[in-house]
């Protein structure tokens, strides 16, 4: 049973350009979380998702940030025109329906250059 | 809003004990998680308690009291692979984790 897939692991964009941030979670799980991780810093909760839905969406930017977990494929974190600021870890985690523990992926590192 | 404290590092010494304590204040609570992580990898859950009293896993225990809001994690036999950062987490709806700042524990020969 694979573990939450996230790719890329790595990602280089120039200011401006788009990020795509895909994760596919564990078999079975149905929820779908994204976070970002800051250096030296927690994670902070950015989304919450479930099949075609998005439960909570506080803590997204209000601008340039979207996500989405299609009915099928993986879910997808869009960042348009990225920024320097933009820089981090970005992290997804899925659980079972009806929540539960949540389980991470490796995360995307995105560097704006 | 929600908010937690934990303190941002702690060292101890292999074979020890050691104890990581999170405070939080949130509008609502469902549970309280810790993880772990090695150098800014993937977050591994590492314990969850939705009631109070004391959880058992291993070398690795944690305690909830709701009407304090506060939480520890207990780590016994200290290992050198435990060197790494460990992040307390509430729910304050299904769902959801806050996260803390992180304890960056530092285990020493």
């Amino acid at each position: 049973n694979a573990g939450v897939m996230q790719n890329p692991r790595h990602l280089v964009r120039r200011r401006g350009q788009e990020a795509r941030l895909r994760c596919s979670p564990m078999k079975g799980h149905s929820h779908v979380y994204w976070y970002r991780q800051l250096p030296e810093e927690g994670l902070k909760f950015m989304v919450y998702l479930q099949k075609e839905n998005i439960i909570d969406e506080s803590g997204m930017p209000k601008e340039r940030f979207s996500a989405e977990f299609p009915k099928e494929g993986p879910s997808i974190l869009r960042i348009q025109q990225v920024v320097r600021g933009d820089s981090a870890a970005y992290f997804c985690a899925s659980s079972p329906p009806g929540g539960g523990t949540a389980f991470f992926g490796q995360g995307t590192r995105l560097t704006v250059v | 809003g929600q908010s937690l404290e934990q303190p941002s590092e702690v060292t101890a010494v292999e074979g020890a004990i050691v104890q990581i304590n999170c405070t939080y204040q949130t509008s609502g609570f469902y549970g309280l998680s810790w993880y772990q992580q090695h150098d800014g990898g993937a977050p591994t859950f590492l314990s969850y308690n939705a009631l109070d009293g004391l959880e058992e896993t291993g070398r690795f225990s944690s305690f909830l009291s709701r009407s304090d809001s506060y939480g520890y994690l207990l780590l016994q036999e200290l290992q050198m692979k435990d060197s790494a950062s460990y992040f307390c987490a509430v729910s304050p709806a299904a769902g959801k984790l806050i996260f803390g700042q992180g304890t960056e524990l530092s285990v020493k020969p």
